[in-house]
């Protein structure tokens, strides 16, 4: 298996641009995680899927960012406008879950930078 | 108040030397989960555990339920264990894990 595929792996872009992030989870895997890491507050969780739905998206810091998961192979998150303090490491993590502990498989990461 | 502490912040060994990292939680979990992240950013999972104690070559992780405090141990450190260590933990409320800030070690030849 490939592992957890995030694109693009690094993105430069100018403030108000839009940018979105793409992640194709592990095949098999029911929930797909989008996480954010900065040097100030290390990782936090954006929002989470289980079987394609919004489950918890109270990470997602304003109505600037936006995900989605149209099937289960594949899943977005968009900036718009985009700010230069969501400068930082966008990981997609995907898991299968059972209860409420899961072992999650990452991505490589998107590094964001936004002037 | 972060939920998850990690201790050290930052270490530094010898090439051989037996490393500790320690992590203590606040909230009732389901699991917790050692975390590994080399300096090229990738992010891999160690262990995952709610009980006891695994270990995987040269690294053990323990947890105590009661005192809400687990530890990962490095024996016969090598330059190439150089890396950051999160500990996060599923809460028993939810699917997402909770972070540490991680411990940035340093194993030098």
């Amino acid at each position: 298996d490939a592992g957890v595929i995030q694109s693009p792996r690094h993105e430069v872009t100018e403030m108000g641009q839009e940018v979105t992030l793409r992640c194709k989870p592990i095949s098999g895997h029911n929930s797909l995680f989008w996480y954010r890491q900065t040097m100030m507050r290390g990782l936090e969780l954006l929002i989470y899927f289980n079987n394609n739905v919004p489950i918890d998206d109270s990470g997602m810091p304003e109505d600037r960012f936006s995900a989605k998961m149209p099937n289960a192979s594949f899943s977005t998150l968009k900036i718009q406008p985009s700010e230069p303090r969501d400068s930082a490491v966008y990981f997609c993590a995907s898991s299968l879950l059972a209860g409420f502990s899961n072992e999650q498989f990452f991505g490589p990461g998107t590094r964001l930078t936004v002037l | 108040k972060n939920e998850v502490e990690q201790s050290p912040q930052n270490l530094t060994a010898q090439e051989g030397e037996f490393i500790t990292i320690n992590c203590s939680y606040s909230v009732g979990i389901s699991a917790l989960h050692w975390l590994q992240q080399h300096p090229g950013g990738g992010i891999v999972s160690l262990f995952m555990l709610s009980s006891g104690k695994k270990k995987h070559g040269r690294l053990i992780a323990t947890i105590n339920i009661q005192e809400k405090h687990s530890s990962l141990h490095i024996t016969a450190s090598h330059p190439r264990d150089s890396a950051v260590y999160i500990c996060a933990v599923n809460s028993n409320s939810g699917y997402a894990l909770n972070f540490g800030k991680g411990t940035s070690l340093l194993v030098t030849p």
